[in-house]
């Protein structure tokens, strides 16, 4: 299957701090990519939806001003956490759409994810 | 709106003994399915999806989902489980090419020796 990676794997910032995560597609072109967050022991949250080349698609209750998404190119997108306060101490998942064409199926790869703990 | 439901949040089985994970999901159109497996710390690994078709749909590490429209269910199945199968089991639903999934509350798996 195609590859996501997602980096780094833990981060530590400390409180009012801004904190960058990458996701990349190595082997195909993503027009569309997802973040999610993840609390302990919980399912995942989708905070917004990322699209190529224009501004990205939050979710109800999600802030865009602190969540800022940037999916500058077809095979990256960054989530940066701004001001990071403890309370956003979470997992976040990033996945990328592999798009089979009009008609056709498709099907979300997920990047490792981010362990981010702000002190 | 698109929900789904894993009414069991932890389930224990035997190594050797048979797994079945519950799905059930809402959605206004033609689902897609899809069943991932997240071990600790890590990210989501797809174990199967259906799109169309069979009803009955093979995975990975032995792992089969049976899709019943009328029952709004999709639930997960493996005959025997290896103690590597311990893990969070998420089902997931979502739509049309490009549509966002929409995530379970999960089932953790504990596997005794």
């Amino acid at each position: 299957g195609a590859v996501v990676s997602q980096h780094p794997s833990r981060v530590i910032c400390k409180s009012g701090t801004s904190v960058k995560i990458e996701c990349r597609s190595l082997d195909f072109q993503a027009t569309t990519m997802f973040w999610y967050r993840q609390f302990p022991k919980q399912s995942l949250m989708l905070m917004a939806t990322s699209n190529e080349g224009s501004k990205a698609t939050y979710e109800q209750g999600v802030e865009k001003d602190k969540f800022l998404i940037n999916h500058a190119s077809l095979t990256l997108s960054t989530l940066t956490v701004t001001s990071a306060h403890p309370e956003d101490s979470s997992f976040y998942i990033c996945s990328a759409r592999v798009w089979a064409g009009a008609g056709g199926n498709t099907e979300a790869f997920f990047g490792q994810g981010t362990r981010l703990t702000v002190v | 709106a698109q929900s789904v439901t894993q009414p069991d949040i932890h389930i224990t089985v035997s190594e050797g003994a048979s797994l079945e994970l519950r799905c059930n999901y809402s959605y206004g159109a033609t689902p897609y399915l899809f069943w991932y497996v997240q071990s600790p710390g890590q990210g989501l690994q797809l174990l199967l999806k259906y799109f169309s078709g069979d009803t009955l749909v093979q995975g990975i590490k032995g792992f089969e989902a049976e899709f019943k429209r009328s029952q709004s269910s999709f639930n997960l199945r493996k005959p025997s489980v290896h103690w590597s199968d311990a893990a969070e089991y998420f089902c997931a639903v979502g739509g049309a090419a490009g549509n966002k999934l929409t995530f379970g509350g999960g089932t953790r798996v504990l596997v005794k020796p």
